[in-house]
């Protein structure tokens, strides 16, 4: 059975600290991979989405980046952290596009 | 913009009660899915409709997609404290080829 593996599960970060997240698939070869962010009370907003190794397409321009070194590991990272990036971010991972989403237990990340 | 708008935004009852959520849009989509999360944790998926009309039964929750494939309900019999959480509709646009589309969700709270 597939599995997705999203780490760390909370985060203590302060302004100006690098960020890396990281997600993996398991059971499951070229899914494609997605970062959402959720903030109360606005629903889920994607950030990057990912069809093969490499190949990153981003959603809205923001202070971070994704990459995909590997077909079933997704890495979402930013440089220098702003106290807007806070909030809880999600992995997920779907057969195709548009075909249902599994997502991993998220992240809580706060920014100090 | 296509949008699916979810309603109500927060629900409050008693152990018990009936209830029905609804997610609603102007555009026609291909499928909609509904998630449940619970606080803290990933979206989890409870069921995918395709086909107008269709309703799709799982234990105590019923789900209904419109027959012009607009709109959907979830339907919640007998809520019981275990049903808490947030629950979300995704759908797939007719001709899409990105990515799904979330609603904001419904927070629901079924008391003792």
């Amino acid at each position: 059975s597939q599995t997705i593996h999203q780490w760390p599960a909370t985060l203590v970060q302060p302004v100006g600290s690098p960020l890396s997240l990281e997600c993996t698939v398991e059971g499951t070869s070229n899914p494609n991979l997605y970062w959402y962010r959720q903030a109360a009370g606005r629903g889920l907003q994607l950030l990057f989405y990912s069809v093969g190794i490499g190949q990153i397409s981003s959603e809205v321009p923001q202070n971070l980046s994704a990459s995909r070194p590997q077909d079933r590991q997704f890495i979402l990272s930013s440089k220098k952290l702003l106290l807007s990036d806070s909030g809880f971010y999600l992995c997920a991972w779907s057969a195709g596009p548009n075909q249902p989403q599994h997502f991993g237990d998220g992240t809580r990340l706060s920014i100090l | 913009t296509q949008l699916l708008e979810q309603s109500p935004q927060f629900l409050s009852i008693q152990e018990g009660e009936n209830l029905t959520v609804y997610c609603n849009s102007s555009s026609v989509f291909s499928s909609l899915q509904w998630y449940r999360q619970e606080p803290g944790e990933g979206p989890v998926l409870l069921v995918t409709v395709v086909t107008g009309g269709e309703v799709k039964k799982l234990k105590r929750l019923t789900f209904q997609f419109g027959d012009a494939r607009k709109d959907s309900s979830l339907h919640i019999t007998a809520a019981q404290p275990g049903d808490t959480g947030l629950y979300l509709c995704a759908g797939e646009p007719i001709g899409s080829q990105g990515n799904l589309i979330f609603g904001k969700g419904t927070k629901l709270s079924v008391k003792p």
